[in-house]
């Protein structure tokens, strides 16, 4: 069975410094990752995603990803954090020719001015 | 374009009271999804349509919840009778094919039942 983990569940920092989210998963055949972002009183949006070829993922706002097969990670990054990134971001995992998303637990991401 | 579209998006009910959600896919979408968010199980899938038939409802918590999808551009989540523990918020989303590539989410309706 496949599983995320988000370490973190909250995570304040300043506004202009670099900020890391974790996420760690479990699976034992190939996956898809995704980070989304759920803004105060949306819904979850797509921020980036991982399906195949470059490691490295980016997103139009700044944010990238890294797909770290031997260490199961996806840990999300941006170096220079705005107020307007205050939201939960998520990650999940599908397998691929599936449908199922498997969802982590969440951070809250708090940038501080 | 029109993004997922949920009604209501806030319902206060009292326990023991039917309660309806509704939501309209994006046009041209064939595969729908019901979600459920607590602060104490995150995110849970709770049932899965694709070309208006439920494939998965695995996730349903009882027999007091059922959903429908009979056309194309709409579909109801019913619980019935809601219960406090119901409280949550649930969320729409919809997604090309029964590959998982892109899910786009609905703003979602915040169920509270006293």
């Amino acid at each position: 069975a496949q599983s995320v983990t988000q370490l973190d569940s909250q995570v304040p920092v300043f506004e202009e410094a670099p900020v890391e989210l974790r996420c760690n998963y479990s699976s034992s055949v190939s996956v898809y990752l995704f980070w989304y972002v759920q803004y105060p009183n949306q819904g979850l949006q797509l921020l980036l995603k991982y399906l195949s070829g470059s490691t490295l993922v980016e997103s139009i706002n700044g944010f990238e990803a890294e797909f770290n097969k031997s260490q199961t990670s996806f840990h999300l990054r941006k170096p220079s954090v705005h107020i307007s990134d205050t939201a939960e971001y998520f990650c999940a995992v599908s397998e691929p020719g599936t449908y199922k998303y498997i969802f982590g637990t969440g951070t809250r991401l708090k940038v501080l001015a | 374009d029109a993004g997922v579209i949920q009604s209501p998006r806030h319902e206060v009910t009292e326990m023991g009271q039917e309660v309806t959600l509704r939501c309209k896919p994006i046009s041209g979408h064939n595969s729908l999804f019901w979600y459920r968010q607590t602060m104490m199980r995150g995110l849970e899938l709770l049932i899965y349509f694709n070309n208006n038939v439920p494939i998965d409802d695995s996730g349903m918590p009882e027999d007091r919840f059922s959903a429908k999808m009979p056309n194309a551009s709409f579909s109801t989540l019913k619980i019935q009778p809601s219960e406090p523990r119901d409280s949550a918020v649930y969320f729409c989303a919809s997604s090309v094919g029964l590959a998982v590539y892109e899910q786009y989410f609905g703003p979602g309706t915040r169920l509270t039942v006293t």
